[in-house]
């Protein structure tokens, strides 16, 4: 079945950078497009972006680009955060999803598979 | 960006009832809208796709309707597991909006 483990949360002070990772296995991951969706403390769900199957296409959220990147290794199963310019409004638990649809540039299916998720928090 | 105004914020409701959870989206998304159960510490389900095609796997007491810019979720018989939180979500454009959500308590 779907696995996807987050790692690389920590505590971090305004303006550092830090880079999640989410190790992805029980499935093809290079046949599916990956999505980070990150939920502050107490508070609902916000789509920070998405990267497609072979990497061509990326999408973010207005709040997030030019600082964060999206990245993914498919020889390694990997899928990446990288994350600068941290703000206070950053902290929150980051998780990684997969697209239920293969090979495509279109992510209308949605979400079906989610990790556990990683905590960030920006504060000094 | 699309806006998603989800309804209502909470829910009481007891076991056996019947549950409708609704979300507008601010402009017209065809169909293209899914939906999420999410319990206390996990990452969210998916339930629904395409506004109305239940996921492998989820009860069918769970349904969804809808097109443009109105759907429901309804639960037609809550059972104990179901306390959770309920996202709506659209997928016609980027950035892919979530609802705020809706606690079933």
């Amino acid at each position: 079945q779907v696995q996807l483990v987050e790692s690389g949360g920590g505590v971090v002070q305004p303006g550092w950078s830090l880079r999640l990772s989410c190790a992805a296995s029980g499935f093809n991951f290079s046949d599916f497009g990956m999505h980070w969706v990150r939920q502050a403390p107490g508070k609902g769900l916000e789509w920070v972006g998405v990267i497609s199957y072979d990497r061509s296409i990326v999408y973010y959220a207005d709040s997030v680009k030019g600082r964060f990147t999206i990245s993914r290794d498919n020889s390694k199963n990997t899928l990446f955060l990288q994350m600068n310019s941290l703000r206070a409004e950053d902290t929150a638990v980051y998780y990684c999803a997969k697209e239920g649809l293969t090979y495509t540039y279109f992510f209308y299916y949605g979400m079906d598979g989610w990790g556990q998720g990683t905590t960030v928090t920006v504060s000094s | 960006d699309i806006h998603m105004t989800q309804s209502p914020s909470s829910v009481s409701a007891s076991v056996g009832d019947r549950v409708t959870i609704t979300c507008r989206a601010s402009q017209g998304i065809t169909n293209w809208l899914v939906w999420y159960q999410q319990r206390p510490g996990k990452g969210p389900d998916l339930l629904i796709h395409a506004a109305s095609t239940l996921e492998a796997g989820v009860p069918a007491r769970f349904s969804g309707s809808g097109s443009g810019r109105d759907f429901t979720l309804t639960i037609s018989s809550v059972q104990p597991e179901d306390f959770a939180t309920y996202y709506c979500q659209q997928v016609d454009s980027t950035p892919y909006t979530f609802g705020q959500g809706t606690k079933l308590v």
